[in-house]
């Protein structure tokens, strides 16, 4: 069991909007701004989408977004394109022993 | 622009020693504020954190794994490396090594680049 919590699946018509939830606790999302995306097409390595909550590293499309409301962080992608099928993790950091935790994933389902 | 690739074995025994090794290209290892990391993901699961190591040679683990691992540096060569000991097929999975960047307070903020990912089966 992953130590934040995402739904196992969302999906979405090209153009829409979705957003992915990420839940912890104040010892790592609700406690820190270090929440991190990444997006993983299969087989190929996570690439970072958003980092420090809601910053967009170079390169990314501005349809990602980031965000934080105590305790649950939120990826929102608007203007669904079918290249955005991929699977999406979030992380963040702790102030536990484990220094890192990651969600369980979201697969992300362009219909 | 920093590329990580990752190298080593595809298949080790049970109880025997995986060893890895994360080769920097692009950049000097030494450079900038960088933790240099190692994450490990089972086929269709999630993303596990194994540990860390700054050029100095401080290290850091994940406590699930620590009587198992040592991760080491090598600046000479720009490659830092993975041993996990006593493997078992729970240990079966893609290892995948990524720079992790930290801020002026010391902490870790995010992981980019990644490496490719290398699949590592433990089965006699």
């Amino acid at each position: 069991q992953s130590a934040l919590t995402q739904p196992a699946s969302v999906s979405g018509s090209p153009g829409q909007s979705i957003t992915i939830s990420c839940t912890g606790t104040s010892s790592d999302v609700g406690g820190y701004n270090y929440v991190s995306w990444y997006q993983q097409h299969p087989g190929k390595a996570p690439k970072l989408m958003i980092y420090d909550v809601s910053k967009r590293p170079s390169g990314v499309s501005n349809r990602f977004s980031g965000s934080k409301s105590g305790n649950t962080a939120s990826l929102t992608i608007s203007g669904l394109q079918a290249e955005d099928e991929a699977d999406y993790y979030c992380s963040s950091y702790t102030s536990s022993s484990t220094y890192w935790v990651f969600g369980g994933g979201t697969k992300l389902t362009v219909l | 622009q920093v590329q990580l690739q990752e190298s080593g074995p595809g298949l080790v025994k049970p109880s025997q020693t995986l060893s890895l090794t994360c080769t920097v290209s692009g950049g000097s290892i030494s450079s900038g504020s960088y933790y240099w990391s190692w994450i490990r993901q089972p086929a269709g699961k999630g993303l596990e954190w194994i540990g860390r190591i700054y050029t100095s040679g401080s290290t850091n683990y994940n406590p699930s794994l620590k009587s198992r691992v040592t991760i080491s540096v090598d600046t000479s060569k720009n490659q830092f490396s993975l041993k996990l000991s006593s493997v078992t097929a729970a240990d079966t999975a893609v290892y995948y090594c990524a720079r992790e960047h930290y801020d002026s307070s010391g902490y870790p903020n995010w992981f980019d680049p990644w490496g490719q990912g290398t699949l590592v089966t433990v089965s006699s």
